[in-house]
């Protein structure tokens, strides 16, 4: 069966400090990935997303993300944080053959120090 | 485009209640889903619509729970009788047939906050 785990619940940094936010999943085959982020009170935004190709994928507000078949993760990362990307962000994964069911991770509190 | 509509936004009800929570996806997509979202168990999908046909509801947790979609414009979630353990942020999302590119992306609404006193 399919899962994704993100080991950290909470995470604190500086601004200005990078982030990694790590991600593994358990599935069969390629999955398309995804890391999607929710601010305080508002639905889930989709940050990037892979399917296939380059396994260095970029997303919106300066994020990205890495696919390491070989260890199953898909940690997402930004060089420099700022204190608007304190939000919850959920990594998430889907069957390649599925049109549709998306299974999401616990997901990962980002607070950030001033 | 709107975006996912979901109304209402905040739902306070007593227990043994109806409560019918509603979702207009976006123009052009055909699936929908429906999630649940608890500090205990995390976001949870409910069900979920290909063409206004239900295709896997196994995330309903009981028969209080039910979820029509009589047209691809719009969609209800239904709990009759709520009970305060309902208590919850209710989601729905869509997504379009598109091409391999687009077809898994989910957009999601902004969830009516339901609770159940």
């Amino acid at each position: 069966a399919q899962s994704v785990t993100q080991p950290d619940i909470h995470i604190t940094v500086s601004e200005g400090a990078s982030l990694e936010l790590r991600c593994n999943y358990s599935y069969g085959a390629t999955p398309y990935l995804f890391w999607y982020v929710q601010s305080p009170g508002q639905g889930l935004q989709l940050l990037l997303k892979y399917f296939s190709g380059d396994t260095l994928v970029q997303g919106i507000k300066g994020f990205e993300a890495e696919f390491k078949r070989s260890q199953s993760s898909f940690n997402l990362r930004k060089p420099s944080v700022h204190w608007s990307d304190a939000a919850e962000y959920f990594c998430a994964v889907a069957p390649y053959s599925s049109a549709s069911k998306i299974i999401f991770g616990s997901g990962t509190r980002l607070s950030i120090r001033p | 485009d709107a975006g996912v509509i979901q109304s209402p936004r905040h739902e306070v009800t007593e227990m043994g209640q109806e409560v019918t929570l509603r979702c207009k996806p976006i123009s052009g997509h055909n699936s929908l889903f429906w999630y649940r979202q608890t500090m205990m168990r995390g976001l949870e999908l409910l069900i979920y619509f290909n063409n206004n046909v239900p295709i896997d509801d196994s995330g309903m947790p009981e028969d209080r729970f039910s979820a029509k979609m009589p047209n691809a414009s719009f969609s209800t979630l239904k709990i009759q009788p709520s009970e305060p353990r309902d208590s919850a942020v209710y989601f729905c999302a869509s997504k379009d047939p598109g091409t391999s590119g687009s077809r898994n992306e989910q957009f999601f609404g902004p969830g009516t906050r339901l609770t159940v006193l």
